[in-house]
């Protein structure tokens, strides 16, 4: 069965300064991945997927993200952080038949300080 | 614009009530989706569905069920609510994949936060 880990549940950087968000996957087949953001009492969001050909994927806000197979990571970043990046980020593989189902990490939450 | 809605934002219940969650969506969506999310356990999945009256078990079914009598409506049911399942539910759709590489989005309803006394 595939997983998803996220190093650090708690991440607090200055505004401007590198977001940097760490996850790493275990899959048998060659995964699809994406990275979801929550802010406050709101459902989640797609920031950006990988499916196929780029490993470097930009999404939405900003960020981006690089698949890189031998390392099994897909880590996220924004050069220079808003204080409305502030939100909780999901990390996911897909599994299943037509890639239906997600499996998610455990979330890491992304504090900007002034 | 794309839409999820769940019935609630918040409910309160007591231990033994019956509780049913629904979740409806308007882009005619084969995919179903229903997830738990808890602090530092991420999102979890309870159940989907891929059509009409069809569904799945997902990886923490106990205590849940599920309908899907139309297309555009997924409701889970709580049989007799417990403390242990005050949580958030989410509800997500998502089409069918249409080719190699093309995967569509999992679109997510705003969640429901419940609490069981």
């Amino acid at each position: 069965a595939q997983s998803v880990t996220q190093l650090g549940s708690h991440v607090s950087v200055s505004e401007g300064a590198l977001v940097l968000l760490r996850c790493n996957y275990s899959s048998s087949v060659p995964p699809y991945l994406f990275w979801y953001v929550q802010y406050p009492n709101q459902g989640l969001q797609l920031l950006l997927k990988y499916t196929t050909g780029a490993t470097l994927v930009k999404g939405i806000n900003g960020f981006e993200a690089e698949f890189k197979k031998s390392e099994t990571s897909f880590h996220l970043t924004k050069p220079s952080a808003h204080m409305s990046d502030a939100a909780e980020y999901f990390c996911a593989v897909s599994e299943g038949w037509g890639a239906q189902k997600l499996v998610f990490g455990q979330g890491t939450r992304l504090t900007i300080n002034p | 614009d794309v839409k999820v809605t769940q019935s609630s934002r918040y409910l309160v219940k007591r231990t033994g009530e019956k509780v049913f969650l629904e979740c409806v969506q308007d882009m005619d969506h084969e995919n179903m989706f229903w997830y738990r999310q808890d602090p530092g356990l991420g999102l979890r999945l309870i159940y989907f569905s891929y059509d009409v009256k069809m569904k799945e078990k997902g990886d923490i079914p106990e205590g849940y069920s599920v309908s899907r009598e139309k297309k555009e409506r997924f409701s889970l049911i709580l049989e007799s609510a417990s403390t242990n399942q005050t949580s958030m539910y989410l509800c997500a759709s998502k089409g069918q994949r249409t080719g190699a590489g093309l995967v569509e989005d999992q679109y997510f309803g705003p969640g429901t936060r419940l609490l069981v006394l």
